[in-house]
């Protein structure tokens, strides 16, 4: 099966830029998802097909995927980013979509 | 607008039955594949099923394959998840989801997610 890795949690003061990571085995060849959930909540999308973004998602909202890592980039992060998020892929191999563990992203 | 509200869950017995279902409005629904993704307490999401748009296909976690039923009336715009022979591992918020467009595509409207706790 495929896995992704994602650290439990990443801190940045306000104004500071967040990256969170999400890595597997040649991710690059696979479409990376990245979800936001706060706590109560249900997921919201915040990118998609490794770097679009929805409408209504800040431009402070990026990512990119390269080799066995892909990045969602928080520019300018603010209190209300705070939130858990979640990177998502789907494995054609055994016909899965597939969640990394998760990241809780605080800001100090 | 796009709206997925949920109903169904509650608490089972462990071997027990639950059906959750999740009615669709604002898109046509018919139109698009659907998903559920369930969240353990305190843990992180994990895909569980997902059905083509007509419902011809379906597909399902390892976990449950085998206990778990997905399925869809597209005349009544819904969307259920039948669960058999639950276990306590079972117990998780079960959110709904819509995808973007046909295939391996991106969620991009959830429900309100309704809640299963298996216990005796």
């Amino acid at each position: 099966s495929y896995v992704l890795t994602q650290a439990p949690s990443v801190s940045v003061a306000p104004g500071e830029t967040a990256r969170i990571t999400c890595g597997g085995d040649d991710i690059e060849t696979k479409s990376v998802n990245w979800y936001q959930q706060k706590p109560g909540q249900a997921p919201v999308l915040v990118i998609y097909y490794d770097s679009d973004r929805p409408s209504g998602i800040p431009e402070r909202f990026s990512g990119s995927n390269s080799g066995n890592t892909a990045t969602l980039t928080i520019s300018g992060v603010e209190a209300g980013d705070e939130a858990h998020y979640y990177c998502q892929v789907w494995h054609s191999g055994s016909d899965h979509w597939v969640f990394g563990g998760g990241t809780e992203l605080t800001v100090l | 607008q796009v709206q997925l509200v949920q109903s169904g869950g509650g608490l089972v017995r462990p071997g027990g039955s639950l059906r959750v279902s999740c009615a669709a409005s604002g898109f046509k629904f018919r139109d698009h594949y659907m998903t559920w993704v369930r969240q353990a307490p305190g843990k992180g999401l994990e895909w569980v099923a997902q059905i083509s748009d007509g419902g011809g296909q379906a597909d399902y976690a390892d976990s449950v394959r085998g206990r778990v039923t997905i399925s869809r009336d597209n005349a009544k715009n819904s969307l259920y998840l039948q669960l058999d022979n639950v276990r306590v591992d079972d117990t998780a918020i079960y959110y709904c989801a819509r995808l973007k467009e046909p295939g391996a595509t991106p969620s991009d409207y959830w429900g309100q997610g309704t809640l299963v706790t298996v216990s005796a």
